[in-house]
């Protein structure tokens, strides 16, 4: 079974550009999440899709968004970039049924320069 | 507000030792625990600990979760240089649908 795939694995952008990151979860979950990874802050929850509409959302500013596609695959989008938005972007699927627990897998992430 | 805290920040043993992460937690809801290991780029997952299965072993690893001390502890016996890595543990909130990591352990495992 294929893991979590992303797209791009690198980009460098210029402050003030926009940019949109791509997820295909494994097949057969629905729940995709997106985290973003700084040295100084860890792991840290942006938000959570499922069936195509967002469940939660993290503490980030609104310039990130996102949104999910009826066959699950997820894009995260940025925009007006600023300097501190420099980080690895991680996203993970996981099955999300109601009856049991579900096991969150990564993707090999984003790896995003803005100069 | 939810938080994660690991500890140590930082090890460095050597080949064959045994070594303990460890994990606390304050969340509101608490759902599960999980332990990652992440060595170049993706999180890959160890183990998922929850009410109903408070210990889990997988070869050399193994983890305990202490509902009482709101506390989780990752195992490592005979360590080798591949278990060289930084692991994470992460709390799943009920009905928030998301994971709230810790700063990560620091593993070094020298020949």
């Amino acid at each position: 079974k294929a893991g979590v795939t992303q797209t791009p694995r690198y980009l460098i952008k210029t402050r003030g550009q926009q940019v949109t990151l791509s997820c295909s979860p494994i097949s057969g979950h629905r729940s995709v999440s997106w985290y973003q990874q700084t040295p100084g802050q860890g792991l840290q929850f942006l938000f959570e899709y499922f069936s195509e509409t967002q469940r939660n959302k993290g503490n980030f500013p609104g310039r990130f968004s996102g949104r999910q596609f009826s066959n699950s695959r997820s894009e995260m989008n940025v925009s007006t970039l600023e300097l501190g938005d420099s980080a690895l972007y991680l996203c993970a699927s996981s099955r999300q049924d109601r009856s049991s627990y579900n096991e969150q897998f990564f993707g090999p992430g984003t790896r995003l320069t803005v100069l | 507000e939810d938080k994660v805290v690991q500890s140590p920040l930082s090890l460095v043993v050597h080949e064959g030792d045994t070594v303990t992460l460890n994990c606390s937690y304050e969340v509101t809801n608490f759902r599960s625990l999980l332990w990652y290991k992440q060595e170049k780029k993706a999180p890959t997952f160890l183990f998922m600990l929850t009410s109903s299965g408070i210990e889990k072993k997988s070869g050399r690893l193994s983890s305990i979760l202490d509902k009482k001390e709101l506390s989780s502890i990752l195992n490592i016996t005979a360590t080798q240089t591949g278990d060289s890595a930084i692991y994470l543990c992460a709390v799943e909130i009920q009905g928030a649908q998301k994971l709230v990591f810790g700063q990560g352990t620091r593993l070094t495992i020298n020949p």
